[in-house]
């Protein structure tokens, strides 16, 4: 099957750091994305992953894959009020480049 | 830039209108995706344009028809919708379709059928 799976919530505190984990099905993806939606709006894209890094930072971001496990994470230091949002990972589906998504989480920061 | 337009951002339409929902990009992109979002779900894939030819069509009812007029521009025609098919639509588009293409959203059109 395409199910790329998600935890619905995760609620933090301002301040704390976040952890988004996704785990997907085709290891044959070529790059692994995060994208980022807040209500009523479209999607941002946050960041990405070429499947033969293991990790990558990007300012407050930090992607973690697990090849083996078909397991990626974004971490979000210092996690504020404006992070609150959905965010989705997404899994890209090969030659045709069709975009796999996860079921996507929701992130509540609490002040 | 990577900035993807969408027009109109709102649009409520009744089940014998015909309207249609407008995509723009500038970046020089040679591929352009509609998708359609219910509450709460993911991004599902409708159409898939690659140099202006239509390369994917996910078995979407002929209620919803695509055009491409030119490598900038992506239409979605909507005739005769159900009220099921009240949803966000959101645009995008990427350099191409090689499978390693990142693709940039637009802002989404919010639709509500009548």
């Amino acid at each position: 099957g395409e199910d790329v799976e998600q935890s619905l919530f995760l609620s933090v505190r301002e301040g704390d750091s976040s952890v988004i984990n996704c785990t997907y099905t085709d290891s044959s993806s070529t790059y692994l994305y995060w994208y980022k939606q807040e209500p009523g709006a479209g999607l941002q894209l946050l960041t990405y992953i070429f499947s033969n890094m293991d990790m990558k930072q990007d300012q407050r971001l930090t992607v973690l894959l697990n090849k083996k496990d078909k397991h990626l994470s974004l971490r979000i230091a210092d996690t504020q009020t404006g992070d609150s949002a959905i965010y989705f990972c997404a899994e890209n589906g090969g030659a045709t480049n069709k975009l796999i998504f996860g079921t996507g989480t929701l992130l509540a920061v609490q002040p | 830039d990577t900035e993807v337009t969408q027009t109109p951002k709102h649009l409520v339409m009744g089940m014998t209108n015909k309207k249609s929902l407008k995509c723009e990009q500038h970046m020089g992109h040679r591929a352009m995706y509609w998708y359609k979002q219910k509450a709460k779900k993911p991004p599902e894939l409708m159409f898939v344009y690659s140099y202006e030819k239509l390369s994917i069509n996910e078995s979407v009812p002929s209620r919803f028809s695509p055009e491409c007029p030119n490598s900038s521009l992506l239409n979605l025609h909507l005739h005769a919708l159900q009220p099921e098919d009240s949803a966000l639509y959101l645009c995008a588009s990427s350099l191409g379709t090689s499978g390693t293409e990142t693709q940039y959203f637009g802002p989404g059109t919010r639709l509500l059928v009548l």
